[in-house]
């Protein structure tokens, strides 16, 4: 079956260091990948998409890149702030109506 | 626009009780989605109700339940609740059902059974 599978965290930085989250996936077919972010208190948000093999998803300074080669979906933001911190689902829609979530990566930015 | 919008914000029930949560989706969206996020064990999808027909359902037993109105939105009702029923409920809507269209999710319900 379908599963998506992330680094655990909390991943804990600094201001202005690099972010990576890993995410791998597996999956029949040909997924569409997401990244969903939740900020304390509040629902999930979309935070960026990439629905065919190779596209680029990009929101707010975030990346991922859909890596079929490796069924991958890392995401990554070369400068965060302590407003990203937050905690980030790996996401893969291959069935109808059914989004198969990774477990979430906390993230703590540190001033 | 209004988002995703999920009534009571919080609910708290005695074990056997029933509990009902309800979810607006966004204008326009006629998918809706039921997702519980228990402490421990992520985000596990419940149901799905698309133009008032139940059309995907999770690995959950038959006392979770739902439906969704003629104006699209929806109601999750979980019948003799459990301790392990604690959990944020996340309703989410989209606008149509291919797998590439984002979902959008409310604040959730945060349902403590006690």
């Amino acid at each position: 079956g379908n599963s998506v599978t992330q680094m655990e965290g909390p991943v804990t930085l600094s201001e202005e260091a690099f972010l990576t989250i890993n995410c791998t996936y597996t999956a029949t077919g040909y997924p569409s990948l997401f990244w969903y972010v939740q900020y304390p208190g509040e629902g999930l948000q979309l935070l960026l998409k990439a629905t065919k093999a190779d596209d680029k998803g990009s929101n707010k300074g975030f990346e991922a890149t859909y890596r079929k080669e490796t069924t991958s979906f890392h995401l990554e933001k070369g400068s965060v702030q302590v407003s990203d911190s937050a905690v980030y689902f790996c996401a893969l829609s291959a069935a109808w109506g059914k989004l198969q979530f990774g477990a979430g990566t906390q993230v703590v930015v540190t001033p | 626009e209004a988002g995703v919008t999920q009534s009571p914000t919080h609910l708290i029930k005695t074990r056997g009780q029933q509990a009902t949560l309800r979810c607006s989706p966004i204008s326009g969206h006629t998918s809706v989605y039921w997702y519980q996020q228990a402490l421990g064990l992520g985000l596990q999808f419940l149901l799905w109700y698309d133009e008032g027909e139940e059309r995907n359902r999770g690995n959950f037993p038959p006392r979770f339940s739902g439906r969704q109105f003629p104006n699209y939105s929806s109601e999750l009702n979980v019948n003799a609740l459990e301790l392990e029923d604690s959990a944020l409920y996340l309703c989410a809507s989209s606008l149509d059902q291919r797998n590439n269209s984002p979902l959008h999710f409310g604040n959730g319900t945060r349902l403590t059974v006690t």
